[in-house]
């Protein structure tokens, strides 16, 4: 079974300041990396993908994958109370059609 | 672009009754589309991926004869959930994978509650 592995959290970070959300997959031919934030009661919506070794920019939004280490991460920097949601790590494993989601980290940003 | 929609946004049946949920990619083609369903405070599960023209794809534990996919066109897929009971009662979103890449795009969701 491919798994993709997510600390469940809250990850509880003053505002301002940078959020670090870690996830790891096992299956070493992965080949697309998605981020996804989802708000209570609401359904996810992308936030970045990435493909290639290395980090992507995009706004306070980096997302960092390493696949020798098989760990995808991303951070968020300037985190505000409106990013309080759970963040959701999603992996394309060679083969498959569709996305192997982890359980999600909850990230709690307090002013 | 990439938008997602899903009708009806919430709905309340009756223990015994099949209801239908839709899932449009508004502005793409989707060939495939998927289907999830999450319970309070619990993760996303994936019930079964939808291709256009074919037959779906179930996970294991979902039962294909309660849980009725059709993908019709490469905008539309629906599910139906037959004889539903207060178990099914749950939110259930779909997805969309425009052709060419692996991006999925949610809709925003349909909330069953089975009396």
């Amino acid at each position: 079974q491919k798994e993709v592995e997510q600390n469940s959290g809250p990850l509880s970070v003053p505002e301002g300041a940078i959020a670090s959300l870690n996830c790891t997959y096992s299956d070493r031919g992965s080949q697309s990396f998605f981020w996804y934030r989802q708000y209570s009661g609401k359904s996810p919506e992308l936030i970045m993908f990435i493909y290639s070794n290395g980090d992507k920019e995009d706004g306070r939004f980096t997302a960092q994958l390493n696949k020798a280490s098989q760990y995808v991460s991303l951070l968020i920097r300037d985190s505000q109370p409106s990013d309080s949601a759970t963040y959701l790590c999603a992996v394309r494993s060679g083969g498959y059609n569709k996305l192997i989601f982890g359980a999600g980290t909850r990230l709690a940003v307090h002013p | 672009g990439a938008v997602v929609s899903q009708h009806p946004s919430w709905v309340i049946c009756k223990s015994g009754t099949s209801v239908k949920i839709e899932c449009r990619s508004l502005d793409f083609q989707a060939t495939t589309m998927f289907w999830y369903r999450q319970f309070p405070k619990q993760s996303l599960m994936l019930m079964a991926t939808s291709n256009e023209g074919s037959k779906a794809t179930y996970e294991q534990g979902v039962e294909k004869d309660k849980f009725l996919i059709n993908h019709a066109s490469l905008t539309l897929s629906t599910l139906t959930v037959t004889s539903a009971h207060p178990e099914d009662s749950s939110f259930y979103i779909c997805s969309a994978r425009p052709q060419d890449t692996d991006t999925q795009y949610f809709g925003p969701g349909t909330r069953l509650t089975v009396l």
